[in-house]
C-alpha cells in the first residue's frame, strides 16, 4: 500500500543553519505530495505541496521538489529560525479518488538561538 | 473563517466511561477526517466522511469507537467504553472533494483515560 517514510528526528540545528528533512513515497501513479507543520499544542498546517513531477512547493523560505525518479520530496531551507521549531510531517495523497492523506512519521525540529 | 473547531480540546476520564468527542467542518468542506496522534504510532486515519457518508472505516480500531455525521456541519467520534490505551490526541480535519486533497485540521482533542 502507499507509505510515507521520512527521516527519524529529532533534529538540532543552530539558527540560520541549513535544514533538510528527507521524505520519500511509495505509490501508483502520481500521488500529490504535501508537508505540514505542527506546532506545539496545535493542529497540523499545511506548509507547501507539489501536484506533479518536478513541481516545487515553497512557503515561508521552505521548499521541495516533487522527484519521480526518486520517488522523494525533501523539505529544505537555507537558513532556519527559532520560530521553525515544530514537527514536520510529509504526507501523499492517496490516488485514485480517495481523498485521504498518508503521513509519515514527523520529524521534531528544534532550532536553538 | 474559523477552521476547523473541535471540542473539548482536553477531556481526562476514567476507563470504561464514554467519551464523545465532537467537530465542524469548514463550511462548504464536503469530507472529514477523523484522525488520532500518538507518540508509538504516529498519525492514524481513523475514517473518513464524503457528503456525510462514511467511506472508509478500516482505521477504527475496534468495535468500541464509532463516528457519525449527521449533517455536514457536525461529526463525532464516540469511544464506548474507553480504555487507556486510547490515551491521544484526535485531530478532526476536512476538506473539499474536488481538487488536490489539501486536509485543513483542527486544534484537536487531547483524551487521557486513567
Amino acid at each position: 500500500g502507499d507509505s510515507v517514510t521520512q527521516m527519524e528526528g529529532p533534529v538540532t540545528l543552530s539558527e540560520e543553519a541549513f535544514l533538510t528533512i528527507n521524505c520519500t513515497y511509495t505509490a501508483t501513479g502520481y500521488p500529490s505530495l504535501f508537508w505540514y507543520v505542527q506546532y506545539p499544542g496545535e493542529g497540523l498546517q499545511l506548509l507547501l505541496k507539489a501536484t506533479k513531477a518536478d513541481d516545487k512547493g515553497s512557503n515561508k523560505g521552505f521548499e521541495a521538489t516533487y522527484r519521480k525518479e526518486t520517488t522523494s520530496f525533501h523539505l529544505e531551507k537555507g537558513s532556519v529560525q527559532v520560530s521553525d521549531s515544530a514537527v514536520y510531517f510529509c504526507a501523499q495523497g492517496a490516488s485514485g479518488s480517495a481523498r485521504q492523506l498518508t503521513f509519515g512519521s514527523g520529524t521534531q525540529l528544534t532550532v536553538l538561538p | 473563517d474559523a477552521g476547523v473547531i473541535q471540542s473539548p480540546r482536553h477531556e481526562v476520564t476514567e476507563m470504561g466511561q464514554e467519551v464523545t468527542l465532537r467537530c465542524k467542518p469548514i463550511s462548504g468542506h464536503n469530507s472529514l477526517f477523523w484522525y488520532r496522534q500518538t507518540m508509538m504510532r504516529g498519525l492514524e486515519l481513523l475514517i473518513y466522511f464524503n457528503n456525510n457518508v462514511p467511506i472508509d472505516d478500516s482505521g477504527m480500531p475496534e468495535d468500541r469507537f464509532s463516528a457519525k455525521m449527521p449533517n455536514a456541519s457536525f461529526s463525532t467520534l464516540k469511544i464506548q467504553p474507553s480504555e487507556p490505551r486510547d490515551s491521544a490526541v484526535y485531530f478532526c480535519a476536512s476538506s473539499l472533494m474536488r481538487g488536490s486533497n489539501v486536509l485543513t485540521f483542527g486544534a484537536g482533542s487531547r483524551l487521557t483515560v486513567l
